[in-house]
């Protein structure tokens, strides 16, 4: 069993649609969680963190976090076609070592 | 800053050559990360530093992976011989952990590597 597990997808929605993802983790020693957006042939980069169990809200984007079911989900509110990219969750221990989920493919269709 | 520099941007090698990618971390990062990523797998981190320091290498697939990081403004990840199935994206991902800071992890462009 893989420690990060996330849908590959892809995910096709319409433009204005709510978008979910969703990761699942099995290490405890994951202390905080990030999610990161990759755009076809460049790296990735941060789209949001959080370090404990909530919700985290900028502007359309909102990060949630279960540490109880080990479950995080990142929302993507009034999607754009811009948003359409690869969007990674990513987790991290204590001593800073960081494991990225496969990464979900997301189209948001104009 | 210019960011993290990486290269090679593109490699196509025969099975059999070796195959050495490049990274300039962040001046003043102390963490640096080596990750390759292919459809099937995803991204999977194959090693990191800390302060020069070899951490974890438990992602290396086999002896024909090695990596080091011989001061703070380098770092090689070597493929010795090459197969064909190391063919992926590389990507070097530097950070300043601890404190403050968000543990931020800012990627490189990547190296594409294709073996044949």
């Amino acid at each position: 069993q893989k420690e990060v597990e996330q849908d590959p997808g892809p995910l096709s929605v319409p433009e204005g649609a709510i978008v979910s993802l969703n990761c699942t983790y099995s290490n405890s020693a994951f202390q905080y969680f990030m999610w990161y957006r990759q755009y076809s042939r460049k790296g990735p980069e941060l789209l949001m963190y959080t370090y404990s169990s909530g919700n985290k809200e900028d502007g359309r984007f909102t990060a949630q976090v279960d540490k109880s079911s080990k479950y995080i989900s990142l929302f993507i509110r009034d999607s754009q076609p811009s948003d359409s990219a690869t969007y990674l969750c990513a987790m991290v221990t204590g001593g800073f070592k960081t494991i990225f989920g496969a990464g979900t493919r997301l189209f948001v269709k104009a | 800053d210019a960011g993290v520099i990486q290269s090679p941007r593109h490699e196509v090698t025969e099975m059999g050559q070796e195959v050495t990618l490049r990274c300039k971390p962040i001046s003043g990062h102390d963490y640096l990360f080596w990750y390759r990523q292919t459809m099937m797998r995803g991204l999977e981190l194959l090693i990191y530093f800390n302060n020069n320091v070899p951490i974890d290498d438990s992602g290396m697939p086999e002896d024909r992976f090695s990596a080091k990081m011989p001061n703070a403004s380098f770092s090689t990840l070597k493929i010795q011989p090459s197969e064909p199935r190391d063919s992926a994206v590389y990507f070097c991902a530097s950070s300043l952990m601890g404190g403050s800071n968000t543990g931020e992890l800012f990627f490189g462009e990547g190296s594409r590597l294709t073996v044949l």
